[in-house]
Protein backbone atom coordinates (compact mmCIF):
# COMPACT_ATOMS: atom_id res chain seq x y z
CA UNK A 1 0.00 0.00 0.00
CA UNK A 2 0.83 3.44 0.27
CA UNK A 3 1.77 4.11 -3.59
CA UNK A 4 2.70 7.43 -5.04
CA UNK A 5 3.55 7.67 -8.99
CA UNK A 6 5.11 10.66 -10.46
CA UNK A 7 5.04 11.24 -14.08
CA UNK A 8 7.68 11.96 -15.87
CA UNK A 9 10.48 10.45 -14.80
CA UNK A 10 13.20 12.25 -16.87
CA UNK A 11 12.19 15.52 -18.68
CA UNK A 12 14.06 17.56 -21.22
CA UNK A 13 13.77 20.89 -22.23
CA UNK A 14 14.51 24.26 -23.45
CA UNK A 15 14.51 27.24 -21.23
CA UNK A 16 11.72 29.48 -21.48
CA UNK A 17 9.73 26.60 -21.19
CA UNK A 18 7.50 25.18 -18.69
CA UNK A 19 7.37 21.79 -17.71
CA UNK A 20 4.10 20.20 -15.57
CA UNK A 21 5.27 17.44 -13.21
CA UNK A 22 2.12 15.22 -11.88
CA UNK A 23 2.06 13.15 -8.61
CA UNK A 24 -0.57 10.78 -7.64
CA UNK A 25 -1.41 8.66 -4.60
CA UNK A 26 -2.44 5.08 -5.91
CA UNK A 27 -3.94 3.27 -3.13
CA UNK A 28 -5.00 6.07 -0.33
CA UNK A 29 -6.15 9.92 -0.39
CA UNK A 30 -3.44 12.51 0.13
CA UNK A 31 -5.11 15.96 1.36
CA UNK A 32 -1.79 17.01 1.73
CA UNK A 33 1.50 16.66 -0.88
CA UNK A 34 4.91 17.87 -0.54
CA UNK A 35 7.52 18.62 -3.19
CA UNK A 36 11.11 18.02 -2.96
CA UNK A 37 14.40 19.18 -5.08
CA UNK A 38 17.85 17.50 -4.75
CA UNK A 39 20.76 18.84 -6.19
CA UNK A 40 23.51 16.63 -6.81
CA UNK A 41 25.10 15.09 -3.90
CA UNK A 42 23.12 17.59 -1.89
CA UNK A 43 19.98 16.61 0.61
CA UNK A 44 16.57 16.31 -0.48
CA UNK A 45 15.27 20.15 0.28
CA UNK A 46 11.08 20.94 0.79
CA UNK A 47 9.65 23.33 -1.63
CA UNK A 48 5.97 23.72 -0.61
CA UNK A 49 3.50 21.69 0.73
CA UNK A 50 0.71 21.04 -1.13
CA UNK A 51 -2.87 21.22 0.22
CA UNK A 52 -6.06 19.35 -1.50
CA UNK A 53 -8.41 23.03 -2.11
CA UNK A 54 -6.46 25.40 -0.99
CA UNK A 55 -3.43 27.13 -1.93
CA UNK A 56 0.13 25.60 -0.92
CA UNK A 57 2.24 26.83 1.21
CA UNK A 58 5.92 27.29 0.02
CA UNK A 59 9.11 27.09 1.88
CA UNK A 60 11.27 30.64 2.09
CA UNK A 61 13.13 31.21 -0.99
CA UNK A 62 10.82 29.07 -3.28
CA UNK A 63 9.03 31.59 -5.67
CA UNK A 64 5.34 30.55 -5.55
CA UNK A 65 5.27 32.10 -8.94
CA UNK A 66 7.43 29.68 -10.82
CA UNK A 67 6.89 26.55 -8.95
CA UNK A 68 3.15 26.65 -9.92
CA UNK A 69 1.47 23.70 -7.34
CA UNK A 70 -1.90 22.63 -7.79
CA UNK A 71 -3.91 20.00 -5.87
CA UNK A 72 -7.35 19.73 -7.34
CA UNK A 73 -8.01 16.38 -5.57
CA UNK A 74 -7.59 14.04 -3.07
CA UNK A 75 -5.07 11.76 -5.21
CA UNK A 76 -3.20 14.44 -7.73
CA UNK A 77 -1.07 17.27 -7.32
CA UNK A 78 1.10 19.02 -9.75
CA UNK A 79 4.00 21.02 -9.77
CA UNK A 80 4.81 23.35 -12.89
CA UNK A 81 7.94 24.42 -13.36
CA UNK A 82 6.97 28.15 -15.62
CA UNK A 83 9.93 29.51 -17.43
CA UNK A 84 12.53 27.19 -16.83
CA UNK A 85 16.41 28.09 -16.82
CA UNK A 86 19.31 25.59 -16.46
CA UNK A 87 19.42 26.42 -12.85
CA UNK A 88 16.47 24.75 -12.40
CA UNK A 89 17.63 21.63 -13.51
CA UNK A 90 17.42 19.12 -10.55
CA UNK A 91 15.58 15.81 -9.25
CA UNK A 92 11.94 16.81 -8.18
CA UNK A 93 10.36 14.01 -5.76
CA UNK A 94 6.58 14.31 -4.49
CA UNK A 95 5.69 12.66 -2.21
CA UNK A 96 2.64 12.01 0.34
CA UNK A 97 1.26 9.93 3.55
CA UNK A 98 -1.72 8.42 4.71
CA UNK A 99 -1.61 10.70 7.98
CA UNK A 100 -0.16 14.12 9.74
CA UNK A 101 2.84 11.94 11.53
CA UNK A 102 2.64 8.99 9.01
CA UNK A 103 5.79 8.14 6.62
CA UNK A 104 6.26 9.78 4.12
CA UNK A 105 5.72 7.50 0.78
CA UNK A 106 8.02 9.25 -2.12
CA UNK A 107 7.38 8.63 -5.84
CA UNK A 108 10.19 7.98 -8.36
CA UNK A 109 11.34 11.39 -9.03
CA UNK A 110 11.14 13.89 -12.29
CA UNK A 111 14.74 14.34 -13.62
CA UNK A 112 14.59 17.99 -15.31
CA UNK A 113 17.17 19.05 -17.38
CA UNK A 114 16.75 22.19 -19.17
CA UNK A 115 18.91 23.43 -21.81
CA UNK B 1 22.59 24.75 14.17
CA UNK B 2 21.45 22.49 11.63
CA UNK B 3 17.54 20.85 12.93
CA UNK B 4 18.77 17.23 11.66
CA UNK B 5 22.33 16.49 11.64
CA UNK B 6 23.70 12.88 10.39
CA UNK B 7 27.69 11.88 10.80
CA UNK B 8 28.14 12.72 7.11
CA UNK B 9 30.84 9.77 6.67
CA UNK B 10 31.72 7.94 3.93
CA UNK B 11 31.28 4.85 6.34
CA UNK B 12 32.72 1.54 5.17
CA UNK B 13 32.32 -1.27 6.02
CA UNK B 14 33.11 -4.68 5.27
CA UNK B 15 30.40 -7.27 4.06
CA UNK B 16 29.17 -9.00 7.15
CA UNK B 17 29.84 -6.05 9.48
CA UNK B 18 27.53 -4.13 11.43
CA UNK B 19 27.12 -0.59 9.97
CA UNK B 20 25.95 2.31 12.48
CA UNK B 21 24.25 5.51 11.15
CA UNK B 22 23.92 7.97 13.63
CA UNK B 23 21.26 11.24 13.82
CA UNK B 24 20.83 14.29 16.17
CA UNK B 25 17.65 16.74 15.92
CA UNK B 26 16.87 19.79 17.52
CA UNK B 27 13.31 20.20 18.51
CA UNK B 28 12.80 18.50 21.55
CA UNK B 29 9.31 18.26 20.81
CA UNK B 30 9.60 16.09 17.86
CA UNK B 31 7.56 12.70 17.77
CA UNK B 32 8.42 10.61 14.86
CA UNK B 33 11.48 9.75 13.32
CA UNK B 34 12.13 8.18 10.36
CA UNK B 35 15.05 6.52 8.30
CA UNK B 36 14.93 6.10 4.62
CA UNK B 37 17.84 4.82 1.98
CA UNK B 38 18.67 6.58 -1.09
CA UNK B 39 20.32 4.93 -4.22
CA UNK B 40 21.81 7.02 -6.53
CA UNK B 41 19.74 8.61 -9.11
CA UNK B 42 16.82 7.47 -7.12
CA UNK B 43 14.06 8.78 -4.76
CA UNK B 44 14.67 7.62 -1.25
CA UNK B 45 12.47 4.43 0.25
CA UNK B 46 11.43 3.85 3.63
CA UNK B 47 13.07 1.56 5.75
CA UNK B 48 11.82 2.04 9.50
CA UNK B 49 10.40 4.10 11.35
CA UNK B 50 10.56 4.79 15.16
CA UNK B 51 8.01 6.57 17.54
CA UNK B 52 8.70 5.42 21.56
CA UNK B 53 12.43 5.56 23.21
CA UNK B 54 13.94 2.24 22.67
CA UNK B 55 14.68 -0.14 20.17
CA UNK B 56 12.64 -1.19 16.97
CA UNK B 57 13.62 -4.07 14.86
CA UNK B 58 13.27 -5.13 11.20
CA UNK B 59 14.48 -8.06 9.93
CA UNK B 60 18.54 -6.93 9.73
CA UNK B 61 18.00 -3.29 11.01
CA UNK B 62 17.03 -1.72 14.01
CA UNK B 63 16.31 1.26 14.87
CA UNK B 64 17.19 3.13 18.07
CA UNK B 65 15.70 6.61 19.64
CA UNK B 66 16.92 7.98 22.88
CA UNK B 67 14.32 11.22 23.28
CA UNK B 68 16.60 12.35 26.40
CA UNK B 69 19.22 12.78 24.20
CA UNK B 70 17.70 13.95 21.01
CA UNK B 71 19.49 10.76 19.12
CA UNK B 72 18.37 8.28 16.88
CA UNK B 73 20.28 5.74 14.97
CA UNK B 74 20.27 3.03 12.65
CA UNK B 75 21.83 -0.50 12.72
CA UNK B 76 22.01 -2.49 10.13
CA UNK B 77 23.37 -5.88 11.02
CA UNK B 78 25.16 -8.72 8.38
CA UNK B 79 25.58 -5.92 5.97
CA UNK B 80 25.52 -6.29 2.14
CA UNK B 81 26.81 -4.50 -0.69
CA UNK B 82 23.77 -4.19 -1.66
CA UNK B 83 23.19 -2.28 1.47
CA UNK B 84 25.61 0.56 0.06
CA UNK B 85 23.60 3.77 -0.27
CA UNK B 86 23.12 6.88 1.41
CA UNK B 87 20.89 6.68 4.42
CA UNK B 88 18.83 10.40 5.53
CA UNK B 89 17.36 10.53 8.57
CA UNK B 90 14.33 12.41 9.03
CA UNK B 91 12.39 14.00 11.47
CA UNK B 92 8.77 15.23 12.29
CA UNK B 93 8.50 18.55 14.18
CA UNK B 94 6.38 19.37 16.54
CA UNK B 95 6.73 22.83 16.11
CA UNK B 96 2.87 23.66 15.46
CA UNK B 97 1.70 26.25 12.99
CA UNK B 98 2.62 25.93 9.05
CA UNK B 99 5.63 23.26 10.28
CA UNK B 100 3.57 20.93 11.73
CA UNK B 101 3.73 17.56 9.95
CA UNK B 102 6.63 18.84 8.31
CA UNK B 103 9.71 16.42 7.81
CA UNK B 104 13.13 17.77 7.89
CA UNK B 105 15.88 15.87 5.97
CA UNK B 106 19.78 15.35 7.76
CA UNK B 107 22.04 15.83 5.11
CA UNK B 108 22.66 12.06 4.78
CA UNK B 109 25.71 9.42 5.33
CA UNK B 110 27.04 7.62 2.59
CA UNK B 111 27.26 3.93 3.60
CA UNK B 112 29.64 1.51 1.79
CA UNK B 113 29.94 -2.07 2.42
CA UNK B 114 32.80 -3.62 0.58
CA UNK B 115 33.29 -7.40 -0.51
Amino acid sequence: GAVVSQHPSWVICKSGTSVKIECRSLDFQATTMFWYRQFPKQSLMLMATSNEGSKATYEQGVEKDKFLINHASLTLSTLTVTSAHPEDSSFYICSARTGTNSPLHFGNGTRLTVT
Amino acid sequence: QKEVEQNSGPLSVPEGAIASLNCTYSDRGSQSFFWYRQYSGKSPELIMFIYSNGDKEDGRFTAQLNKASQYVSLLIRDSQPSDSATYLCAVISDAGGTSYGKLTFGQGTILTVHP
